[in-house]
């Protein structure tokens, strides 16, 4: 199975930070790769498929980059809603996997 | 409105059974791939099987592979989780999750829109 890694593992922000995220599979998966957030007590939420396109209804503050085997999220400007835990996902081969997630905590 | 509700969660032994059911209501259940992904307590994500929108296809993760079934019921709008020789490490939260798909350029990304609120599966003695 595609092994994905995901850093860093948590990390501090303010709001109005832009803020990264690195995911990196341990294969190339061309651009078949999506993120996900979930916050405490809730289910995830698709933010971006494709490794670049916005889902429908998301904050254009989010945007994702990359091809191959590194990819990135990118919040713009932090903000309060916005704390919570990312998530990749490859669907380049079966089984999918997932990345272990990034805890993005209030500073 | 589009919504998905899991069932037939619970508490059970090592090596015991459960039948998850996810019912479905407010689109075209049959246009659409199907997923059950699950979560352990204080966990992250895991993608466990999905299941193709006539049921022709179906994919699971290793570990559950041979244990599990995925399936579903076009024509009742639901679908289902047969879980079997159950293992203290499948305790989770089990979300079904609806794929739409994302096309760009005419090429199919996976894009899960929908997810259910989950059932709880705890496996213990």
């Amino acid at each position: 199975a595609i092994q994905m890694t995901q850093s860093p593992s948590s990390l501090s922000a303010s709001v109005g930070d832009r803020v990264t995220i690195t995911c990196r599979a341990s294969q190339g998966i061309r651009n078949e790769l999506g993120w996900y957030q979930q916050k405490p007590g809730s289910v995830p939420k698709l933010l971006i498929y494709g490794a670049s396109n916005l889902q429908s209804g998301v904050s254009s503050r989010f945007s994702g980059s990359g091809s191959g085997t590194d990819f990135t999220l990118t919040i713009s400007c932090l903000q309060p809603e916005d704390f919570a835990t990312y998530y990749c996902l490859q669907d380049f081969d079966y089984p999918r996997t997932f990345g272990p997630g990034t805890k993005v905590e209030i500073k | 409105e589009v919504q998905l509700v899991e069932s037939g969660g619970g508490l059970v032994q090592p090596g015991g059974s459960l039948r998850l059911s996810c019912a479905v209501s407010g689109f075209t259940f049959s246009n659409y791939w199907m997923i059950w992904v699950r979560q352990a307590p204080g966990k992250g994500l895991e993608w466990v099987a999905n299941i193709k929108k006539d049921g022709s296809q179906k994919y699971y993760v290793d570990s559950v592979e041979g244990r599990f079934t995925i399936s579903r019921d076009n024509a009742k709008n639901s679908l289902y989780l047969q879980m079997n020789s159950l293992r203290v490490e499948d305790t989770a939260i089990y979300y079904c999750v609806r794929d739409p798909g994302g096309y760009v350029s005419g090429i199919y990304y996976d894009a899960f829109d929908i997810w259910g609120p989950g059932t709880m599966v705890t496996v213990s003695s």
